[in-house]
């Protein structure tokens, strides 16, 4: 079947915009999560849905940035006033249920470029 | 806090040898652990998992050992070929949710 999909692949961005980027996890995928990948790092967490309820949001780096999964399907992350340091991927990933040993399937990305 | 890191940042090898990557953690609550590929301008691959009540699984080509002894983890790959090169990322959960990465190390076969 379809796995992890994100849109926009590629976005640029003035400092200062907003952002949104789309995440459309794998059908019957109960958890959603949102990492962050920095040029040669490894994805950080960002914030994990289950259903459409936003369980933990620990790892968003400011009040900027907003994610919501209303219907507990797609979800979008939101960067309000873009900064340089906002320049990265982003990465969705979805898991069947959830949990620390539920293993998570990672979507394209969206690399996000802040001028 | 958690700590996941990678003994080498890049690897090097033949073409039909075999590769080892190692990742040491910090964590010893961590139940799970998993291997990622992550090829460029894509997002990372499942590759392999292990649990915490194992010491070593094999998939295709690829072993996963587990010593939590001494908190490590090494990925094996058998026979390399060209289409194995790209960055391998070790991953582990513990309690919570979200997973936490190493900075990975980037495999490149030399053909």
């Amino acid at each position: 079947g379809a796995g992890v999909s994100q849109s926009p692949r590629y976005k640029v961005a003035k400092r200062g915009q907003d952002v949104a980027l789309r995440c459309d996890p794998i059908s019957g995928h109960v958890s959603l999560f949102w990492y962050q990948q920095a040029l040669g790092q490894g994805p950080e967490f960002l914030t994990y849905f289950q259903n459409e309820a936003q369980l933990d949001k620990s790892g968003l780096p400011s009040d900027r940035f907003f994610a919501e999964r209303p219907e507990g399907s797609v979800s979008t992350l939101k960067i309000q006033r873009t900064q340089q340091e906002d320049s990265a991927v982003y990465l969705c990933a979805s898991s069947l249920f959830g949990g620390p040993t539920d293993t998570q399937y990672f979507g394209p990305g969206t690399r996000l470029t802040v001028l | 806090g958690e700590s996941v890191g990678l003994h080498l940042p890049t690897l090097s090898v033949q073409e039909g040898d075999n590769s080892i990557i190692n990742c040491a953690y910090s964590n010893s609550a961590s139940d799970y652990f998993i291997w990622y590929k992550q090829e460029s301008g894509k997002g990372p691959q499942f590759i392999i998992d292990i649990r915490s009540n194992m010491d070593k699984r094999q998939g295709q080509r690829v072993t996963v050992l587990l010593n939590k002894t001494v908190k490590h983890l090494s990925l094996q790959i058998a026979a390399t070929q060209p289409g194995d090169s790209a960055v391998y990322f070790c991953a582990m959960g513990d309690t919570g949710n979200q997973f936490y990465f190493g900075t990975g190390t980037s495999l490149t076969v030399i053909p």
